[in-house]
């Protein structure tokens, strides 16, 4: 049962337009939601994050933005550009000291020169 | 300020061996989750440690499988008489505790497990 769903497997962008990553989640006591980028034979790096009490959080070029009605979330990145290229994930936590977190599947994003 | 470390990076074992990995958290990190991620998909939880304590092992299969964090030296994920099925890359995440709750999870570069 997945409860973090990323639905777009790969996407591909022009350089200098926006790249927008979207994310999909069903258990309702996640929280607190965070992107990760992760470059091949790398770990993730930390992106950026949103508690469920906000609907916007901006960082640099990277916004997310969360429908909890919706139960979706999405990373905007503008402008794209190709060292943005990677996989991206999306993540989740519950309410408590452990924070594990659940992760999607990712979706690959490809910007093209 | 070095980042999280694992070692090694990547681990070739043949059936029926076992394989240790290592993970040395952030400086002024206390917490240690693990993670493993099989092939076309994302990072699933397996275990979160303090120093001398397992805090949540809810992830781990329940044979085979162990992890340690010592009052000293690295965090240890041991994975006993390994399988095919266990090939995949083990991620290593540590973090601080703000407030009672954990804080950003800082991944290291991953050990890749090949068993053949």
């Amino acid at each position: 049962d997945q409860q973090v769903k990323q639905n777009s497997p790969s996407l591909s962008v022009q350089e200098g337009r926006i790249s927008i990553l979207n994310c999909d989640y069903t258990n309702s006591m996640f929280d607190y939601f965070l992107w990760y980028k992760k470059y091949p034979a790398e770990g993730p790096t930390f992106l950026i994050s949103i508690s469920s009490i906000k609907d916007k959080n901006e960082d640099g070029r990277f916004t997310v933005f969360l429908n909890k009605s919706a139960k979706h979330l999405s990373l905007h990145i503008v402008p794209s550009q190709p060292g943005d290229s990677a996989v991206y994930f999306c993540a989740a936590s519950v309410p408590g000291s452990a924070r594990q977190l659940t992760f999607g599947s990712g979706t690959q994003l490809t910007v093209l020169p | 300020n070095a980042g999280v470390m694992q070692n090694p990076r990547h681990l070739v074992r043949r059936r029926g061996q076992e394989a240790r990995l290592r993970c040395s958290p952030m400086k002024g990190h206390s917490h240690v989750y693990w993670y493993r991620q099989l092939p076309e998909e994302g990072l699933k939880f397996m275990v979160y440690l303090q120093k001398e304590n397992i805090i949540d092992e809810s992830g781990m299969p329940k044979e085979r499988f162990s992890a340690e964090f010592p009052k000293e030296g690295p965090s240890i994920l041991r994975i006993q008489q390994v399988v095919r099925g266990d090939s995949a890359a083990y991620f290593c995440a540590s973090s601080t505790v703000v407030a009672g709750v954990t804080d950003t999870q800082y991944f290291g570069p991953g050990t890749r497990l090949t068993v053949l």
